[in-house]
């Protein structure tokens, strides 16, 4: 089975930088998957990560370390329209079938 | 325009009564599939469609049943035996993108079904 670990909330300030941590325990891991998911609303895609290091996308950026089995997820320049769930998810083989696990999500809050 | 379509976005039952919710996909994806979320847990998958009348069981399949006989649509019925039915349940469709190694999944907007 696969086990994912992330915080439950976290607050930060408009303008500032927060790193959302993600854990994770599986066989025939294939990759990393960030969504965001604003109330009420279905996910929505922002980052995948399959090797080590670091992929930036504007203000998002998504890093992992597979021998680790750890990921962040970085939010730079935080705007109050950041303020959502962010969801990790891991792939992973299972029988032929690339199954995706997803963690409950870290609510974070952006306060002026 | 393209995307995947749920409906209705707030659906109220019975208890004891069968339910169907719809999910419509114009992408021309070939997998679905069907989640369920409930606070404080992640997305649970009920059931996957990697292509036309094929699907799979995922973690929680008990109490649900799917039809795949398009490609378009993929609904799911929550059946009387489903214990704990009430819950914001998501479709979602995959594809792989242009130069992407990786399928995507995107996610239709949502039925929260209550059972009263």
């Amino acid at each position: 089975g696969q086990n994912i670990d992330q915080p439950t909330e976290m607050t930060a300030t408009e303008g500032a930088i927060v790193q959302i941590n993600c854990t994770y325990q599986t066989s025939g891991f294939n990759g990393l998957f960030w969504y965001q998911q604003h109330a009420g609303e279905a996910p929505t895609f922002l980052s995948y990560n399959v090797l080590d290091g670091l992929e930036e996308k504007g203000r998002f950026s998504s890093f992992l370390s597979r021998s680790k089995g750890y990921s962040y997820l970085l939010l730079k320049e935080l705007q109050m329209k950041d303020s959502a769930s962010y969801l990790c998810a891991v792939r992973a083989n299972s029988g032929g079938y690339q199954k995706v696990t997803f963690g409950i999500g870290t609510k974070l809050q952006v306060i002026p | 325009d393209g995307g995947i379509t749920q409906s209705p976005k707030y659906l109220f039952r019975k208890e004891g009564q069968n339910v169907t919710l719809s999910c419509e996909q114009n992408l021309n994806h070939d997998a679905m599939y069907w989640y369920r979320q409930d606070p404080g847990q992640g997305l649970r998958l009920i059931y996957y469609s990697q292509i036309v009348n094929d699907f799979q069981k995922g973690d929680i399949a008990e109490g649900y049943s799917v039809s795949r006989e398009k490609k378009e649509s993929f609904p799911l019925t929550v059946t009387s035996a489903q214990k704990n039915p009430t819950a914001f349940y998501l479709c979602a469709s995959s594809a792989r993108l242009a130069g992407a190694s990786f399928d995507t999944q995107y996610f239709g907007p949502g039925t929260r079904l209550t059972v009263l």
